[in-house]
């Protein structure tokens, strides 16, 4: 099946810092991702979805200022959590679609200290 | 109103038994993913399904989308299969519900 790699796995920045994930789809093109967010015994969010080429689409209460999203080719979207807090520490995935099936990076746990 | 129930929320059953996670929707859905994601928080695909069902090993899934349901049932489960289970529905973007965390004891 198709394959999504989120990168990095896990990161520890120090607050006020800003941290880049990336999501690949390595073997389909992906005009669209979503980024989810899910803090500890809660369901996961959607934050954005990723659109290639234009600007990403962002959920209610999510800050675009904050959580940069940039999708510049069809196999990459990158997530920036700028000026970090400690409130920002969760678990973030993306996912891409493929026809109408989703594909899932492997995550990535951030903690901010 | 949640868009997507799952029933049951927590699930424990014994090693071999025949287990069974329900989801219904509130909206209409195209098609339907099972996800698994275990506690380290990766999430893996279980099925995409529109219609019927579909069978993978142990796993069966079934979905009537005129009812605006599906199943996700476990044979002979082992306590690998602890993890929790999660049904989006596909209507172009995935909507989460808090998915069924399976515990299965030796």
């Amino acid at each position: 099946g198709a394959v999504v790699s989120q990168h990095p796995s896990w990161v520890i920045c120090k607050s006020g810092t800003s941290v880049k994930i990336e999501c690949r789809s390595l073997d389909f093109q992906a005009t669209t991702m979503f980024w989810y967010r899910q803090f500890p015994k809660q369901s996961l969010m959607l934050m954005a979805t990723s659109n290639e080429g234009s600007k990403a689409t962002y959920e209610q209460g999510v800050e675009k200022d904050k959580f940069l999203i940039n999708h510049a080719s069809l196999t990459l979207s990158t997530l920036t959590v700028t000026s970090a807090h400690p409130e920002d520490s969760s678990f973030y995935i993306c996912s891409a679609l493929e026809n109408t099936e989703a594909f899932f990076g492997q995550g990535t746990r951030l903690t901010v200290v | 109103k949640n868009e997507v129930e799952q029933s049951p929320q927590n699930l424990t059953a014994q090693e071999g038994e025949f287990i069974t996670i329900n989801c219904s929707y509130s909206v209409g859905i195209s098609a339907l993913h099972w996800l698994q994601q275990h506690p380290g928080g990766g999430i893996v695909s279980l099925f995409m399904l529109s219609s019927g069902k579909k069978k993978h090993g142990r796993l069966i899934a079934t979905i009537n989308i005129q009812e605006k349901h599906s199943s996700l049932h476990i044979t002979a489960s082992h306590p690998r299969d602890s993890a929790v289970y999660i049904c989006p529905g596909s209507n172009y973007k995935l909507t989460f519900g808090k998915g069924t965390l399976l515990t299965v004891n030796p």
